[in-house]
């Protein structure tokens, strides 16, 4: 196991109502990023966080927003679900940022279910 | 913009025989590449890297995998499969820029299956 943990696991959630993620990093962790795993796709880039501050971000609308924590810990919000927007959400942790060669270490993920 | 490229949804193997899963990428720059393996109802577990040197890389549970800059590929390997190594492949690569998010560009991945 990686030491970074995700809550809920799972998640079911109407049309235009808006959900909170969140996901605690690996000890000694201080960048948490978060990808978006669609049913039989890779995982996307949606944003990074780096001491509690957005560093970088896919390509996703503004209505996902995310938060970290002086602790590393993270949240993502997502606004105004649509049906697309039902994935697999994935929380990873790594130490420092803007170097390439840095592991990213996964937690289990969130299965989110817009009906 | 980079990309990665898997071209075989599936990979169907025997027990005790060798396999490969392909992988091809798309980077300006040079490219930072990793396997990752994920299994049902569980996140990403990382297996390797390349950075720089060696074009091949060793990883975990036996993978390795070969760098081949001429035709940008990150083949993974392994000699003889396992049953248990059946699972859910991705290649994902970053480019080294120096700056911006360390975000990576994940393939959509690919089926491995260990025939007993």
């Amino acid at each position: 196991e990686t030491g970074v943990t995700q809550s809920p696991t799972h998640l079911i959630k109407t049309r235009g109502q808006q959900v909170t993620l969140r996901c605690s990093s690996q000890s000694g962790h201080n960048t948490v990023s978060w990808y978006q795993q669609a049913l039989g796709q890779g995982p996307q880039f949606i944003f990074q966080y780096y001491r509690e501050e957005e560093n970088g971000r896919g390509n996703f609308p503004p209505r996902f927003s995310g938060l970290q924590f002086p602790n590393y810990s993270s949240e993502l919000n997502v606004n105004a679900l649509e049906l697309d927007d039902s994935a697999l959400y994935l929380c990873a942790s790594s130490l420092g940022v803007r170097r390439g060669e840095n592991i990213q270490y996964f937690g289990a993920g969130t299965r989110l279910s817009v009906l | 913009a980079q990309s990665v490229a898997q071209p075989e949804d599936q990979v169907n193997v025997a027990e005790g025989n060798p396999l490969t899963v392909k992988c091809t990428y798309s980077v300006s720059g040079n490219p930072y590449l990793f396997w990752y393996v994920q299994y049902p109802n569980r996140g990403l577990q990382f297996l390797l890297k390349y950075i720089t040197g060696d074009n091949l890389v060793k990883g975990s549970y036996g993978f390795e995998a070969e760098f081949n800059k001429s035709q940008t590929s990150f083949h993974l390997k392994k000699p003889s499969a396992l049953v248990s190594d059946s699972a859910l492949y991705f290649c994902a690569v970053r480019a080294y820029s120096g700056g911006g998010a360390d975000g990576l560009t994940f393939g959509k991945g690919t089926h491995l299956i260990i025939q007993p």
